[in-house]
Formats: C-alpha cells, sequence, structure tokens
C-alpha cells in the first residue's frame, strides 16, 4: 500500500543540525510532489517546503530560507529534510506529506507521514 | 506569510451541525480554488477532508462538505458524531513555487 514511513525521534542541542527522513512505498515515488510540515508542541501546522522528487527542484518557507535543506535520493525513494542552527523553537513533530493528483485531489496532501519528534534541548 | 484565519475552538451537541470558517486574503484562498481542510486527532497525522474547497476524496463521509466565498472557506460538519472531535485545518496555495499557507487550526468538541 502506498505509505510514507519517517525515521525515528532525535534529540539535538541548540546550534546542531537534524536530517530527517522519509521513505516513500506503493507507488512511483518520481511521479509525486513531497512537502515538508512540522507542528511544535500544541500548536497548528507549519508548511516549511516542498520538493520534486523528479528533478530535485525545491521551494521553501520564508521563515526557513537559509537553514533548511530538501534533497531525495531517487535509488531508496527517499526525501530528506535537513534543518541548521536548531534552537528551543525547532522543538516539534516533522510531517513528509505527499502531492496527490490534480484529478482526484487537487494537489492537497493526501498521505502523510506518520511524523518524527525533534526534541532541541541543552 | 500570515497564516489562515481559523476560529480556535467550536462545538455542538451530537446529530446537530457545525461550520469552521477560514478567512485568508485575495493571494491565497481567493486566488485559487486550492483550498484543503485536514482532520488530526491527538497524536495522529492529519488526515486529508476535503479538496478543492468542496470536493472529498474517496472514503471520507458525505456528512463533511466545504464551500468558498471571496476570501473565505467553510467547512461544514452534519450529523456531529463523538469520533469527529478532533482538530481541523485548512490549506491554501499562495502564490508561485507551490507555497502554501495553514490555518491556526480549529478545536471541535462534541458536546
Amino acid at each position: 500500500q502506498v505509505q510514507l514511513v519517517q525515521s525515528g525521534a532525535e534529540v539535538k542541542k541548540p546550534g546542531a543540525s537534524v536530517k530527517v527522513s522519509c521513505k516513500a512505498s506503493g507507488y512511483t515515488f518520481t511521479s509525486y510532489y513531497m512537502h515538508w510540515v512540522r507542528q511544535a508542541p500544541g500548536q497548528g501546522l507549519e508548511w516549511m517546503g516542498i520538493i520534486n522528487p523528479s528533478g530535485g527542484s525545491t521551494s521553501y518557507a520564508q521563515k526557513f530560507q537559509g537553514r533548511v535543506t530538501m534533497t531525495r535520493d531517487t535509488s531508496t525513494s527517499t526525501v530528506y529534510m535537513e534543518l541548521s542552527s536548531l534552537r528551543s523553537e525547532d522543538t516539534a513533530v516533522y510531517y513528509c506529506a505527499r502531492v496527490g493528483e490534480m484529478a482526484t485531489t487537487g494537489g492537497a496532501f493526501d498521505i502523510w507521514g506518520q511524523g518524527t519528534m525533534v526534541t532541541v534541548s541543552s | 506569510q500570515s497564516a489562515l484565519t481559523q476560529p480556535a475552538s467550536v462545538s455542538g451537541s451530537p446529530g446537530q451541525s457545525i461550520t469552521i470558517s477560514c478567512t485568508g486574503t485575495s493571494s491565497d484562498v481567493g486566488s485559487y480554488n486550492l483550498v484543503s481542510w485536514y482532520q488530526q486527532h491527538p497524536g495522529k497525522a492529519p488526515k486529508l477532508m476535503i479538496y478543492e474547497g468542496s470536493k472529498r476524496p474517496s472514503g471520507v463521509s458525505n456528512r463533511f462538505s466545504g464551500s468558498k466565498s471571496g476570501n473565505t472557506a467553510s467547512l461544514t460538519i452534519s450529523g456531529l458524531q463523538a469520533e469527529d472531535e478532533a482538530d481541523y485545518y485548512c490549506c491554501s496555495y499562495a502564490g508561485s513555487s507551490l507555497r502554501v499557507v495553514f490555518g491556526g487550526g480549529t478545536k471541535l468538541t462534541v458536546l
């Protein structure tokens, strides 16, 4: 079945970097864009950016420009999100979410990963 | 880019209907017919409930409906059930480069 499986929880110190993975299965990896969304404890969803797994092009939210890097590995059907210069405010659950087909989902986020908790603490 | 505006909370009794509003601007909700709504239960990933403002994905109950007028989108849940108690988020594409903006979320309580 179609699914996104993310890497496990991380604990990082302020100033460090974290790299979260999202492995896709059950569909053609390069045919669907992927977003990254985060959710701080008790807070709402926040869009971070999007990557085209086919060519690797990216678009990032202005808030994360310069700190976030999204990449992909087509050989393993995996996308990655790396966030640098971590601070306590980056403590959140990070989700990858697939962009569905326009015909059936209007490009909405149709499949989500299970989420990866990243804790930033000294 | 500012988040879309949603009420923090709404409530209703079983069997009743509720509506959640989502107000954006002419740069996002008002410009694109690409508003989606997501349901999120505690500790779970969000689930797509409505796309393109008013369409339901396969498997989503027809008790969920959506609409849009100008810069405001709305989600209506009819025949409220206990399992509808969750957080709901609206979302819109916003300009070029496939940028996205979410609403702040609305907590639905079924009394």
